[in-house]
């Protein structure tokens, strides 16, 4: 069970938007701590795509945009491409006993 | 430019215990505001952080294998080293250690491929 709370999957045709959810609590998110979100293909290491809540490192579109509130964020991705195709994880900082820097379970994006 | 890379066994026993090195370059654990992290992700699972060890060697480990785990880094070869203890097929994962800078909001921002471990008898 993790710390941070994300749909399994989400599914979108190309060239549309999707959004995934990143549901925490007043111990992580709702703390103020910021959300990190990465993107995972099969097989490989997850990749930064966006730090403190909605910062693009270098060379990550901006269809990939972030948000933050209260308790939760959201990735969004618009624009959806075949290659958007992958697992994408938030991640922030927990002050319980659990751990320092939690995930969140995962979510499979599928493109229809 | 920064890169990571694990090395270790990929097959360890049950009970024994696990050593794991991270070995960078691009970049200094001298440099304030640096550390190196290791996170795990069991087959087919999520990712889960293990352990961090910053710039000023201060180390902080996952609550839950806390007292299995330890990490040390070696300034001079460019190297993190993490060893668990007592391994359980329940650690089998590819294990990653990735690059954490203040300059990224303490995100990791730089990865290693990772490493596969299988604990199996």
């Amino acid at each position: 069970q993790s710390v941070l709370t994300q749909p399994p999957s989400v599914s979108g045709a190309p060239g549309q938007k999707v959004t995934i959810s990143c549901t925490g609590s007043s111990s992580n998110i709702g703390a103020g701590f910021d959300v990190h979100w990465y993107q995972q293909f099969p097989g490989s290491a997850p990749r930064l795509l966006l730090f403190g809540n909605n910062n693009r490192p270098s060379g990550v579109p901006d269809r990939f945009s972030g948000s933050k509130s209260g308790t939760s964020a959201s990735l969004a991705i618009s624009g959806l491409q075949p290659e958007d195709e992958a697992d994408y994880y938030c991640q922030s900082y927990d002050t319980n006993l659990s751990a320092n820097w939690v995930f969140g379970g995962g979510t499979k994006l599928t493109v229809l | 430019q920064i890169t990571l890379k694990e090395s270790g066994p990929t097959l360890v026993k049950p009970t024994q215990t696990l050593t794991l090195t991270c070995t960078f370059s691009g970049f200094s654990l001298n440099t304030g505001g640096v550390s190196v992290g290791w996170i795990r992700q069991p087959p087919g699972k999520a990712l889960e952080w293990i352990a961090v060890v910053y710039w000023n060697n201060d180390k902080r480990y996952s609550t839950s294998l806390k007292s299995r785990l330890s990490i040390s880094q070696d300034t001079s070869k460019n190297q993190v080293v993490l060893t668990m203890t007592n391994m359980d097929p329940v650690d089998t994962a590819t294990y990653f250690c990735a690059h954490e800078a203040v300059t990224s909001d303490n995100a990791f921002d730089f990865w290693g491929r990772g490493t596969m471990v299988t604990v199996s008898s």
